[in-house]
């Protein structure tokens, strides 16, 4: 199993530019996150899906968006880059259910995104 | 609200020694999870343990155990025998409701913890 997998590693944007940023798991994981890492600081939950086609709003959602067309995949669209979205971006996936212990969640190795 | 409180930005220790980790939480939530990361200097984000707030035992993995005081909603990471791979920023994290529900973390600002030689 590859686990959680993130691409690109690394990108520059200049302002106003759009990317999207590419999650994908092959644990038959049901929910998958995306959070940002400012430099110094804890992760935020940006946006969450509970399954395909069902995501919302996590703390920080305001210039981004998400869709989550199968179970696998769960991309993070910004649209009009900032600078102040300069950051890095972790995808994490999890299994909610019957047999699910504590829930864990698997961390993708992230993206670091500048914004210039 | 819940929050998460690391008040311990930075921490040493020699190889060998044991080193604590403080964590405080706050919730209203009876059902909730701890859990500790560890982000080593590669930047990925690695699970180290769990604590649910029905277990009466504290939990251990390996070097790692957590010293649960829930009156205090204290939540501190133990490491045992310290190396030098163990040099990293360490986030202690909350997830509120039962296990088999919505699993939104809540993570505090983290701890860099440096092992010396």
């Amino acid at each position: 199993n590859a686990g959680v997998t993130q691409t690109p590693k690394f990108r520059i944007l200049k302002i106003g530019q759009s990317m999207t940023l590419q999650c994908a798991q092959d644990m038959n994981h049901n929910y998958m996150y995306w959070y940002r890492q400012d430099p110094g600081m804890g992760l935020k939950l940006i946006y969450y899906s509970v399954g395909a086609g069902i995501t919302d709003k996590g703390e920080v959602p305001n210039g981004y968006n998400v869709s989550r067309s199968t179970t696998e995949d769960f991309p993070l669209r910004l649209e009009l880059a900032a600078p102040s979205q300069t950051s890095v971006y972790f995808c994490a996936s999890s299994y909610s259910g019957p047999s699910g212990i504590y829930n864990e969640q698997f961390f993708g190795p992230g993206t670091r995104l500048t914004v210039l | 609200a819940q929050k998460i409180t690391q008040t311990q930005p930075g921490m040493f220790v020699q190889e060998k020694e044991a080193v604590t980790l403080d964590c405080t939480y706050d919730t209203s939530d009876q059902s909730y999870g701890l859990f500790w990361y560890k982000q080593p200097s590669s930047g990925e984000m690695i699970f180290l343990i769990y604590q649910g707030s029905y277990d009466e035992q504290n939990a251990t993995e390996g070097r790692y155990s957590l010293n649960f005081q829930k009156a205090r909603k204290s939540a501190n990471l133990v490491i045992s025998a310290s190396q030098l791979g163990d040099s990293a920023m360490y986030f202690c994290a909350m997830r509120e409701g039962h296990p088999g529900g919505y699993n939104k973390l809540i993570f505090g600002a983290g701890t860099r913890l440096a092992v010396h030689p």
